[in-house]
């Protein structure tokens, strides 16, 4: 089946700084990622929606510019937080569907832990 | 409005019992997907069903079995002889015809008292 990683699966970075996130198709093309943000106890919630080569579509409510999204081949998505801050503390969860796929055929990747201190 | 609702926040039961995990959904589409989603402490999504709005079959797979009710718009989720690694947060997700999205209910924590 299809298969999709994220890395790191964790991470821990001080206030301030920038971290980025991987998200990998890893035996299919994928040519739309999603990315969606789980707070504690929450539920997941779509931040934005990125097609290969084009500039991803960010949901309302979500900074474009403090969540810089990625998606230069068909296999790898970044999601960056830029100066991050304690409040952009979350799991985040990407999925990908590929070429040719059902709208509903989306895989998601076993999430990243960002916590910022 | 949300489009799915899942109203147990919290659920337990003692091992071996039976639960089920109630699931609304809302949409105007004629065709879209339903999904039920195991989320372990470890984050990670372990998918479990996906059922179309023309399908209205109740489905069963060992100790899980779903009952789609499309004149309800529900479709709940029964766990039978419940056992501890059963504890997890479940998410029903809704994806509808017109759009890419997935639409997550706010899940149900369950947990299995041995």
């Amino acid at each position: 089946g299809a298969v999709v990683s994220q890395h790191p699966s964790w991470v821990i970075c001080k206030s301030g700084t920038s971290v980025k996130i991987e998200c990998r198709s890893l035996d299919f093309q994928a040519t739309t990622m999603f990315w969606y943000r789980q707070f504690p106890k929450q539920s997941l919630m779509l931040m934005a929606t990125s097609n290969e080569g084009s500039k991803a579509t960010y949901e309302q409510g979500v900074e474009k510019d403090k969540f810089l999204i990625n998606h230069a081949s068909l296999t790898l998505s970044t999601l960056t937080v830029t100066s991050a801050h304690p409040e952009d503390s979350s799991f985040y969860i990407c999925s990908a569907k590929g070429a040719g796929a059902a709208w509903w055929e989306q895989y998601f990747g076993p999430g990243t832990r960002l916590t910022v201190t | 409005a949300q489009k799915v609702t899942q109203a147990q926040t919290e659920i337990s039961v003692v091992e071996k019992e039976d639960v089920t995990l109630d699931c609304v959904y809302e949409t105007r589409d004629t065709t879209y997907y339903l999904f039920w989603y195991k989320q372990p402490p470890s984050g990670e999504l372990v998918f479990l069903i996906r059922r179309n709005s023309f399908d209205e079959q109740n489905e069963i797979s060992g100790r899980y079995s779903w009952n789609f009710q499309k004149s309800t718009s529900s479709f709940n989720f029964t766990i039978t002889a419940s056992q501890v690694v059963d504890s997890a947060v479940y998410f029903c997700a809704l994806s509808e015809g017109t759009g890419n999205q997935f639409y997550f209910g706010t899940g149900t924590s369950l947990t299995v008292i041995p």
